[in-house]
C-alpha cells in the first residue's frame, strides 16, 4: 500500500494523558498536512509542514499540541494533558510538489478521551 | 472569511437515479474546490477538484462536478447511483495565499442510495 498511513487507527486514554500520533506519507510528497474530525463535521486544519518546516498553525492547536517531523518524512503529533474534547479523528494527509493543490489523506486516528 | 456550505445533511436517491450533492462556497480569489468522498471509518478519499478551464470535471467512479462562478457553486453530480455510492462527501476549497494549500471544507452530507 502507498497510501498515507497513520499510526495508531484508534487510541483510548485517559483525561491528562498524554498521546502521540504518527503519519507516514506518500513517498516523495514534500508537503504534509494534519487536520482534525468531530463526529457531524469536516475536517478543520490544525498546521502543515513542508519538508521539516512547519509553516502553518491554526488557532485550534493549542499548547498542548505540537507536531514535528523531523527528516521530512514521517511526522508526529502529540497532545499534552488530554481533554475530553480532544475526542476527534485526527487526520493526516500529503501532496506532491508537482500538483501540490491534491491532497491525499490517510485512514485517521481515532482518539477517545475518558 | 472563506467558507464552504453543504445545505443538505442527507440526499437520498434510488439506485439508478440521477444524484446531486449540493455545494456553495466564498472566496477570495480564484477558487480552487475538490470534492472527497469518506466511507465509514476510513479517511477521505480525493474524487475530483476544478482548478481552471471547463466548468464540467469529471472524477473518479463516473462522478464530475460543474463549476459555477456566478452562483458560487460547485455541485457534485452522478447520472446513475449505485448502492455503493453511499458514504459522506466533502465539498472544499483552497485558501489562497501564502502559497499554501490549506483546505477548507463544508460539514459534509450523507449520501444514501437505496435499492
Amino acid at each position: 500500500d502507498t497510501g498515507v498511513s497513520q499510526n495508531p487507527r484508534h487510541k483510548i486514554t485517559k483525561r491528562g494523558q498524554n498521546v502521540t500520533f504518527r503519519c507516514d506519507p506518500i513517498s516523495e510528497h514534500n508537503r504534509l498536512y494534519w487536520y482534525r474530525q468531530t463526529l457531524g463535521q469536516g475536517p478543520e486544519f490544525l498546521t502543515y509542514f513542508q519538508n521539516e518546516a512547519q509553516l502553518e498553525k491554526s488557532r485550534l492547536l493549542s499548547d498542548r499540541f505540537s507536531a514535528e517531523r523531523p527528516k521530512g518524512s514521517f511526522s508526529t503529533l502529540e497532545i499534552q494533558r488530554t481533554e475530553q474534547g480532544d475526542s476527534a479523528m485526527y487526520l493526516c494527509a500529503s501532496s506532491f510538489r508537482q500538483q501540490q493543490e491534491t491532497q491525499y489523506f490517510g485512514p485517521g486516528t481515532r482518539l477517545l478521551v475518558l | 472569511a472563506q467558507s464552504v456550505a453543504q445545505p443538505e445533511d442527507q440526499v437520498n436517491v434510488a439506485e439508478g437515479n440521477p444524484l446531486t450533492v449540493k455545494c456553495t462556497y466564498s472566496v477570495s480569489g480564484n477558487p480552487y474546490l475538490f470534492w472527497y468522498v469518506q466511507y465509514p471509518n476510513r479517511g477521505l478519499q480525493f474524487l475530483l477538484k476544478y482548478i481552471t478551464g471547463d466548468n464540467l470535471v469529471k472524477g473518479s467512479y463516473g462522478f464530475e462536478a460543474e463549476f459555477n462562478k456566478s452562483q458560487t457553486s460547485f455541485h457534485l453530480k452522478k447520472p446513475s447511483a449505485l448502492v455503493s455510492d453511499s458514504a459522506l462527501y466533502f465539498c472544499a476549497v483552497r485558501v489562497a495565499g501564502g502559497g499554501y494549500n490549506k483546505l477548507i471544507f463544508g460539514a459534509g452530507t450523507r449520501l444514501a442510495v437505496h435499492p
